[in-house]
């Protein structure tokens, strides 16, 4: 089955760059969606198929996803991104969705 | 706006079945879209449990998939998942999602989602 490998915790200083990656096989080759979910609160989708942002999402935000490794970036990171953040792939081999298993972010 | 709101027990004891529905408002659930039933369970990530297209077309986890039935009421405009013989394992947040298509239109990513509901199982 399709793993998604993410490390367990982020943590960067306000104004900084935060960079959460996504590690699958060959994960560049799949549409990776990503969410944001705050404390007591749904998830949020922040990117779906890669580099599609819903509206309301920062231009702060941006993703890439190459080879092995997929990518969220937070540029300007600001004390209300704190979240755990989960990327996802449709798993066409099996018919099964993944999620990986989440980024604590946390703004020093 | 699509909203999504979950119901059911919030207790439920071992060996008995986990029922939850999920009701759509501000929308139709007889659109192109699968809607998704999602879990998280204490101190861990989220785990997808199944979902289902409004024609009834379902996609389960494999490791849940023999516990595990989701329906669709499109004339209530709700749809249910149906967890059986339950295990302090499957104590959780449950979330149902609307799940867009994806490529080959298959399910692809979820929104919006419900606020999620609470469910422990303990005797």
């Amino acid at each position: 089955s399709f793993v998604l490998t993410q490390p367990p915790s982020v943590s960067v200083a306000p104004g900084k760059t935060a960079r959460i990656t996504c590690g699958g096989s060959n994960i560049g080759g799949k549409s990776v969606h990503w969410y944001q979910r705050k404390s007591g609160q749904a998830p949020v989708v922040v990117f779906y198929s890669d580099p599609d942002r819903p509206s309301g999402i920062p231009e702060r935000f941006s993703v890439s996803n190459s080879g092995n490794t997929a990518t969220l970036t937070i540029s300007r990171v600001e004390a209300g991104d704190e979240a755990d953040f989960y990327c996802q792939v449709w798993d066409s081999g099996d018919d099964n969705v993944v999620f990986g298993g989440g980024t604590k972010l946390t703004v020093l | 706006q699509l909203h999504l709101q979950e119901s059911g027990p919030g207790l439920v004891k071992p060996s008995e079945t986990l029922s939850l529905t999920c009701t759509v408002s501000g929308g139709s659930i007889l659109t192109p879209y699968y809607w998704g039933w999602i879990r998280q369970p204490p101190g861990k990530g989220l785990e997808w449990i199944g979902s289902i297209y409004y024609s009834g077309i379902t996609y389960y986890n494999q490791s849940l998939k023999s516990r595990v039935t989701i329906s669709v009421d499109t004339s209530k405009m709700h749809f249910s998942v149906n967890l059986r013989s339950v295990t302090a394992a499957d104590t959780a947040i449950y979330y149902c999602a609307r799940q867009h298509q994806g490529v080959a239109a298959r399910p692809s990513w979820f929104d919006p989602w419900g606020q999620g509901i609470v469910v422990t199982v303990s005797s």
